[in-house]
C-alpha cells in the first residue's frame, strides 16, 4: 500500500506567488516524523523542512512552511514568494519507526515550475 | 563541515562488469541509507544501516547487490554482474538517527549507466 501520495504529477506558479504542494500519508504509528526535499535539475537531494507527529506548530523554515493536518494525515508544503530557483522536483516523506535508523519512504514527487 | 560523500560521480560499465559505489557518511551520523532513483521507479531505498549493522535490505533488487558497512565511515554498494536495467542514479544518505535528529542528507549521487 502506498504510505505517501503526492497528487500533483506538476504544478505551475507565477513568480513571487505562493504556492501550494499537496501531500497524505499513512500510518499507524502515534510517533512519525514528516520531511519535504527539493530536486532541482542538477541532481541533488536538499532538505526543506521537517514535521514530527508531536509538533503543535506548523513548521516553518524561511519561505518553507507546512500546513500539518493530522486528523486529515496531510501536510502540503507552502512556498511563499516563489523564485526562479524553486523550479525543480519537490518530494514529500515519512520516516517510520521509532527505532533502529529509522526508515524513511518517499512521495513519487512534484514537479514545480515557477514563470517569470 | 564536509557533507556525505559518494565516489564516483559518474560510471559508465559494460554489463557484466562489477561495480562498487562508494558512499562516506557525515562524521558522528549513526545511519546510513542507500537509494536508486530512475525515471521508471522513484526514489527507492535499497538498503539501510544502523551503528554499521544493515536494518532493512528488503529494498535490495536481487543477489547481484551486495552492501556493506565495515566501520562508521565508510559503506559500498556493489552490483556484480550488472545490467543495463541498474542504469540509474544511486544515493547515500546518513541521519544521525536518533528521534528527534533523523533527518536525512543526501550525497550528490553516482550516476551510473551500464551498457
Amino acid at each position: 500500500a502506498q504510505k505517501i501520495t503526492q497528487t500533483q504529477p506538476g504544478m505551475f506558479v507565477q513568480e513571487k506567488e505562493a504556492v501550494t504542494l499537496d501531500c497524505t500519508y499513512d500510518t499507524s504509528d502515534q510517533s512519525y516524523g514528516l520531511f519535504w526535499y527539493k530536486q532541482p535539475s542538477s541532481g541533488e537531494m536538499i532538505f526543506l523542512i521537517y514535521q514530527g507527529s508531536y509538533d503543535e506548530q506548523n513548521a516553518t523554515e524561511g519561505r518553507y512552511s507546512l500546513n500539518f493536518q493530522k486528523a486529515r494525515k496531510s501536510t502540503n508544503l507552502v512556498i511563499s514568494a516563489s523564485q526562479l530557483g524553486d523550479s525543480a522536483m519537490y518530494f514529500c516523506a515519512m520516516r517510520e519507526g521509532n527505532t533502529g535508523g529509522f526508515k524513511t519512504i518517499f512521495g513519487a514527487g512534484t514537479r514545480l515550475f515557477v514563470k517569470a | 563541515d564536509a557533507g556525505v560523500i559518494q565516489s564516483p560521480r559518474h560510471e559508465v560499465t559494460e554489463m557484466g562488469q562489477e561495480v562498487t559505489l562508494r558512499c562516506k557518511p557525515i562524521s558522528g551520523h549513526n545511519s546510513l541509507f542507500w537509494y536508486r532513483q530512475t525515471m521508471m521507479r522513484g526514489l527507492e531505498l535499497l538498503i539501510y544501516f544502523n551503528n554499521n549493522v544493515p536494518i532493512d535490505d528488503s529494498g535490495m533488487p536481487e543477489d547481484r547487490f551486495s552492501a556493506k558497512m565495515p566501520n562508521a565511515s565508510f559503506s559500498t554498494l556493489k552490483i556484480q554482474p550488472s545490467e543495463p536495467r541498474d542504469s540509474a542514479v544511486y544515493f547515500c544518505a546518513s541521519s544521525p538517527g536518533v528521534l528527534g535528529g533523523e533527518t536525512q542528507y543526501f550525497g550528490p549521487g553516482t550516476r551510473l549507466l551500464v551498457l
